[in-house]
């Protein structure tokens, strides 16, 4: 059981190029998310998700999209790459919302230069 | 700011020891709490969590305390082992807001031999 795979591991981008956070859950999980984790910080939300088809906004969805068209999948797209989305991302899934456990990815680091 | 933050930003304590984590929220009408285990180069990990209609619940070694006149939670670890040492973090989930759950920074726990 893989739980959630997240790809790539690492990843450096330069200043406006574009890439695609990869985010697979094979725990037949309705809810999935995206956070990002910079230096000595906690986790904020960027988008979530509640079901294929379905993604909304989370606390820092600029420079960001998302799509949601299986229930597996959850990529992460950067369409012009900055140097403030350094970060840390992760990616999460759970049964239902927040009420319960929700399981994370072991986290893609990108670096933006 | 953050609503949800935390006492001690490091803690060390000696093998065998209890550790205390700590953690202040700021909205009264949160109603679910979570604490994260994250161990370096990982993704956060589900430990224990707590609704607001409930003042203590254990899980194994560890327990989670709910004071919500002070707005306080804590996390206690009992018997502290080498593979505890990791950051802590606390999470809050705003009534209304079930897919907003807020982090606070972390506290990391080094474990002494």
């Amino acid at each position: 059981n893989a739980g959630v795979t997240q790809t790539p591991k690492f990843r450096i981008l330069k200043i406006g190029q574009s890439m695609t956070l990869q985010c697979a859950q094979d725990m037949n999980h309705n809810y999935m998310y995206w956070y990002r984790q910079d230096p000595g910080m906690g986790l904020k939300l960027i988008y979530y998700s509640v079901g294929a088809g379905i993604t909304d906004k989370g606390e820092v969805p600029n420079g960001y999209n998302v799509s949601r068209s299986t229930t597996e999948d959850f990529p992460l797209r950067l369409e012009l790459a900055a140097p403030s989305q350094t970060s840390v991302y992760f990616c999460a899934s759970s049964y239902t919302d927040w009420n319960t456990e929700a399981f994370f990815g072991q986290g893609t680091r990108l670096t933006v230069v | 700011g953050e609503s949800v933050g935390l006492h001690l930003p490091t803690l060390s304590v000696q093998e065998g020891d209890n550790s205390i984590i700590n953690c202040a929220y700021s909205n009264s009408a949160s109603d679910y709490f979570i604490w994260y285990k994250q161990e370096s180069g990982k993704g956060p990990q589900f430990i224990i969590d707590i609704r607001s209609n409930m003042d203590k619940r254990q899980g194994q070694r560890v327990t989670v305390l709910l004071n919500k006149t002070v707005k306080h939670l804590s996390l206690q670890i009992a018997a502290t082992q080498p593979g505890d040492s990791a950051v802590y973090f606390c999470a809050e989930n705003l009534l209304g807001s079930n897919y907003k759950l807020t982090f606070g920074k972390g506290t990391l726990l080094t474990v002494n031999p």
